[in-house]
This record gives C-alpha cells, structure tokens and sequence, in this order.
C-alpha cells in the first residue's frame, strides 16, 4: 500500500537557518504530493503541492520538488522565522483515495 | 466564510457517555472525512463519504458511527466512550468528482475530545 516516511523531529533552528526536511514515499502509480502545515492548537492547513514529477510547489518561502527517481518531496526553506514553528506533514494521495500522512516533524524556530 | 467547520472545538466528557461532533462544510465539495490524531500528531483517516455513501471504513470501533444527512456534512457519534478515545479529530473535504482526482484535502480546526 501506499506509505510516507519523514525526518523524525523534534528539529530546532535559529532564526534564519536553512530548512531541510525530508520526505520519501511508496505508491503504486503516479501519485499526487503535498506538504500540509499544523500551527499550535489549530487543524492542518496546506502548505504546497505537486501532481507530476519534477513539478516543484511552493509557497511563503518554501519549495518541494516531486522526484520520482529518488520518490521523495523534501521540503525546504532558504530562512526560517520563528513564526515558522509548526508541525509539518508530507502526505500523498493516489487518485480519489484519502491522504495518507507522515508522522510529522515540529519544527521549532528560535530567535 | 469559514470552509471547513466543526463542533465542538473542546470536548470533555466522562468515560461510557455518548456524544456527537458535527462538520459541515461549505466548499461544494463531494466527499467529506473523518481522521483521528493522536497524542504523537499521528493522523488516520477513519472514514470517508462520497456524495453521502460510506466509501472507505477503516478499522474502527463500531462504537464510532458517521452520518451524512446531505454531502454538505458528516457528523461523528461515538457510543460508550472510552479512555483511549482521546484525541483530536478532524473533519476534511475535498472535491474527488469530475476533474477532481488527486486534489487536496481542507481540514476543519479540529475537536478535542477528553475522556476523564
């Protein structure tokens, strides 16, 4: 079936450091990928997406690249903030099946 | 104009009550979800409806039954609550319909369930 794995967390950065975070999945076919973002105490909110290899989504600074030959979608970011600070999730999703996420990675940003 | 809405935000009940959490929402979506996170932010989908027909039952208690009374909503009933029910839960749509395939899901804010 169909599976993400990401980076385990937690991950702690300064302000303005380089952001890795990296994403491989498993699938049979040519799924679609997202990054989704949870910020404390709220529900999960769309951070960018890619429906086709080598397609690269972005978003307020952040950017993934759908690489098939490697099946990942890394999620990176030039400078972090500290608003930054969340949990985020890599999910792909195979035709009209519902998403199936990662494990997620807080992120945790200081000043 | 809030696209993905639930009810109740918090939920504190005791153990063996019965409650609801409703969702509705308002994107003109066709299908509608329910996905359960867990204390680790681990989140599984429990169900999900397409046009008001169940499609996908994971396995879950049969304590937990959805109802979608119109593809607008789909509320949550849980019979004879127990400890391990805690969690977050949330209500996720998306249009599966005509060109719709692989699009995103949009998530409601979640509600917190707590059993004491």
């Amino acid at each position: 079936g169909n599976s993400v794995t990401q980076m385990e967390g937690p991950v702690t950065l300064s302000e303005e450091a380089f952001l890795t975070i990296n994403c491989t999945y498993t699938a049979t076919g040519y799924p679609s990928l997202f990054w989704y973002v949870q910020y404390p105490g709220e529900g999960l909110q769309l951070l960018l997406k890619a429906t086709k290899a080598d397609d690269k989504g972005s978003n307020k600074g952040f950017e993934a690249t759908y690489r098939k030959e490697t099946t990942s979608f890394h999620l990176e970011k030039g400078s972090v903030q500290v608003s930054d600070s969340a949990v985020y999730f890599c999910a792909l999703r195979g035709g009209n099946t519902p998403l199936v996420f990662g494990k997620g990675t807080r992120l945790s940003v200081i000043a | 104009d809030t696209a993905v809405s639930q009810t109740p935000k918090y939920l504190v009940t005791q153990m063996g009550n019965d409650k609801s959490i409703k969702c509705e929402q308002n994107l003109g979506h066709d299908t509608m979800y329910w996905y359960k996170q867990d204390s680790k932010k681990f989140l599984k989908i429990m169900f999900s409806y397409n046009n008001k027909e169940l499609i996908i039952n994971e396995t879950v208690p049969n304590r937990f039954s959805p109802k979608s009374p119109d593809k607008a909503h789909l509320n949550l009933h849980i019979n004879s609550l127990e400890l391990g029910d805690s969690a977050v839960y949330f209500c996720a749509s998306s249009q599966d319909g005509g060109t719709g395939r692989n699009q995103p899901q949009h998530f409601g804010d979640g509600t917190r369930l707590s059993i004491l």
